[in-house]
């Protein structure tokens, strides 16, 4: 059974087109991360919320935004996209019961024409 | 903030034999240290992890070992199969307050294991 779930798992958008990429999660975790992966890279951590709590790294650029709206689902507004931008964003879950083991989504990857 | 380092990048086994990635980290506060497989098109897969309570754990053919004094920690798998080829990352979680959880990671092992 999926545990934390990323749609789509393909996105293709034009140059400065916002695009939405979604994630929900099943476990009941109170904290979700967004990372951006590149090709034969480390996932680099955009930010993440802690319960409501918004927490961002500090370079992560204005161009990138998070929802969530509830436990369940958060998302991510990518406001106008560049071609830096195409990327690997995977979606990952902890929580403070399981030691903050972190949990990752399959992933969606951002092509940007 | 936490600095992990990974060696090799690239690994090549014949089946059957071991492979040995070993990271090391910086901060003296990191306490778990977790190890993550990706295949290709997929989202990281924890695997093992390990405590800085811990010196040494095992799951079936995996094990990683953590030495605190210096910063350094592995991991091994034996007698390893063509479906064990993947990239490993290693990490550290360095959590203070409300960063509790974040994890900083190595840039990763290629493994190939030939049949």
């Amino acid at each position: 059974d999926a545990m934390v779930i990323q749609n789509p798992r393909y996105q293709v958008t034009q140059f400065g087109k916002p695009v939405t990429l979604s994630c929900s999660q099943t476990l009941n975790h109170n904290v979700m991360y967004w990372y951006q992966q590149k090709s034969s890279q480390a996932p680099k951590l955009l930010f993440h919320y802690y319960d409501k709590d918004f927490n961002n790294e500090a370079d992560t650029p204005d161009n990138f935004q998070s929802r969530r709206p509830n436990t369940s689902f958060c998302f991510l507004d990518i406001r106008s996209p560049g071609l830096g931008d195409a990327a690997m964003y995977l979606c990952a879950t902890s929580s403070v019961r399981e030691n903050h083991e972190q949990y990752f989504g399959p992933g969606t990857r951002l092509t940007v024409t | 903030g936490e600095n992990v380092e990974q060696h090799p990048s690239t690994l090549s086994v014949q089946e059957g034999d071991s492979a040995v990635i070993k990271c090391t980290y910086s901060d003296s506060a990191s306490n778990y240290f977790p190890w993550y497989k990706q295949e290709l098109g997929k989202g990281p897969q924890l695997i093992i992890d390990i405590r800085s309570n811990v010196g040494e754990k095992k799951d079936q053919r995996i094990a990683v070992t953590l030495n605190k004094t210096a910063k350094h920690f592995s991991l091994h798998i034996t007698e390893t199969q063509p479906e064990d080829s993947a990239v490993y990352f290693c990490a550290a979680k360095y959590g203070r307050g409300s960063t509790l959880g974040r994890l900083y990671f190595g840039r990763g092992t290629q493994l190939t294991v030939w049949p």
